[in-house]
């Protein structure tokens, strides 16, 4: 089942901050986040397991709450180089990534 | 650069045509995936390979043939598309299990 993302979109200005939420209806045992710049390929930035740890990727960093079956990623002092579709991806409980399932992403604009 | 080949980067073809999509990994990874990825959506799974063989078919319409023939290679054989199979295909690899996925550069297809 597709993860739910929200926002849809979202414009900042160099140096602010944003959050990206993605949310299952379904039981998650992890949560994978993926960055896809536009006619480029979708780039790995982390995965999350069940446990609630917070990874982190440069001023990027992510929290997984298996118990609301949900994930946050978090983009602290934005620079232009973040802008780009941010895909969270969803595998189903066992642990296999085989099957992940992207949602629909979420477009991040950000300007000088 | 991205670690994952795919060749061609663009393909025109008729609906009466054969083509095939290459993709070609040297991580040393043994699960390779084929995404579809429509303009503004996310990628979709079509096809994983596991230890070279054939581990998910998410309901593919048969004119597309995947073929893994070795652990660094996979291929996708085309045959009476239809032009809303135009889209941007995606390979990608991993280690099995739940790891991260490392896409291609993918392949622009339209079909007329």
């Amino acid at each position: 089942q597709q993860p739910v993302q929200s926002p849809q979109a979202v414009i900042l200005r160099e140096g602010e901050d944003a959050v990206i939420n993605c949310s299952s209806s379904k039981a998650l045992y992890s949560v994978h986040w993926y960055r896809q710049k536009h006619g480029e390929a979708p780039v790995f930035l982390m995965i999350l397991l069940k446990g609630g740890e917070q990874k982190g990727h440069e001023k990027i960093s992510a929290s997984f709450n298996e118990k609301k079956q949900q994930s946050s990623l978090y983009l602290t002092a934005s620079q232009l180089s973040y802008s780009g579709t941010y895909f969270c991806g969803t595998g189903a409980s066992g642990g296999s990534n085989y099957k992940l399932t992207f949602g629909k992403g979420t477009l991040l604009t950000v300007n000088p | 650069d991205t670690e994952v080949t795919q060749t061609p980067k663009h393909l025109v073809m008729g609906m009466t045509n054969k083509k095939s999509l290459k993709c070609e990994q040297h991580m040393g990874h043994r699960a390779m995936y084929w995404y579809k990825q429509k303009a503004k959506k996310p990628p979709e799974l079509m096809f994983v390979y596991s230890y070279e063989k054939l581990s998910i078919n998410e309901s593919v319409p048969s004119r597309f043939s995947p073929e893994c023939p070795n652990s660094s290679l996979l291929n996708l054989h085309l045959h009476a598309l239809q032009p809303e199979d135009s889209a941007l295909y995606l390979c990608a690899s991993s280690q099995p299990g739940n790891s991260p996925l490392h896409f291609g550069n993918g392949t622009r297809l339209t079909v007329t």
